[in-house]
């Protein structure tokens, strides 16, 4: 089975300080891997996605099969990007399948 | 974009009763959609698969008779939490896929219930 784990609940950063929010993965395959965003009082959204490879509002992510990791970084973290992070990851990869989600990071960037 | 709306938001029911939840893909027609729970601080938990014209796949420990799910369009799922109690007190989100290979989920504005 999938497993999908974000050691972080909280994380505090300053307004232009260096964010890396961290996500390992557990899966036997090759899956596909996601990190998903909800800002306060609004829905889940697509952030990124690693086949992508696109930076997003400056974020970037990138999959390492080695370490079983899919961390998100922003080298300037801006105010507005406050929010839940989620990491999740999608077998088998390439359908519409369920997500599996880590427990979520909340990130917190003080002025 | 793809939108995916819930209703009601919220709800507050008394034990016993019976909850219908709506999840409707607007722009978009979903053959399958996600049921996902969300206890307060914590992940969302995958407790169904929705397939239209046919039976919802469970996850393992969620109750198909108390958790039940139809998905009669392409274009609509529900979820009704029969006699609910308080533990079913719960954050409820559906999500739904433009097609078989697109695997972005986008996902409905999720339903705070509240059982008391």
């Amino acid at each position: 089975a999938q497993r999908v784990t974000q050691p972080e609940k909280l994380l505090s950063v300053f307004k232009g300080a260096p964010v890396e929010l961290k996500c390992n993965y557990s899966y036997s395959g090759s899956p596909e891997l996601f990190w998903y965003v909800q800002y306060s009082r609004q829905r889940l959204q697509l952030l990124l996605r690693h086949i992508s490879r696109e930076s997003i509002k400056g974020f970037t992510a990138d999959l390492n099969k080695g370490e079983t990791s899919f961390h998100l970084k922003k080298p300037f973290a801006q105010e507005e990007d406050s929010a839940m992070y989620y990491c999740a990851l999608s077998a088998p990869p390439g359908s519409a399948r369920q997500l599996t989600f880590g427990s979520g990071t909340q990130l917190t960037v003080l002025p | 974009g793809a939108v995916v709306s819930q209703h009601p938001s919220w709800v507050i029911c008394k034990s016993g009763t019976s909850v219908k939840i709506e999840c409707r893909s607007l722009d978009f027609q979903a053959t399958t959609m996600f049921w996902y729970r969300q206890f307060p601080k914590q992940s969302l938990m995958l407790m169904a698969t929705s397939n239209e014209g046919s039976k919802a796949t469970y996850e393992q420990g969620v109750e198909k008779d108390k958790f039940l799910i139809n998905h009669a369009s392409l274009t609509l799922s529900t979820l009704t939490v029969t006699s609910a109690h308080p533990e079913d007190s719960s954050f409820y989100i559906c999500s739904a896929h433009r097609g078989r290979a697109d695997t972005e989920a986008f996902f409905g504005q999720g339903t705070r219930l509240t059982v008391v």
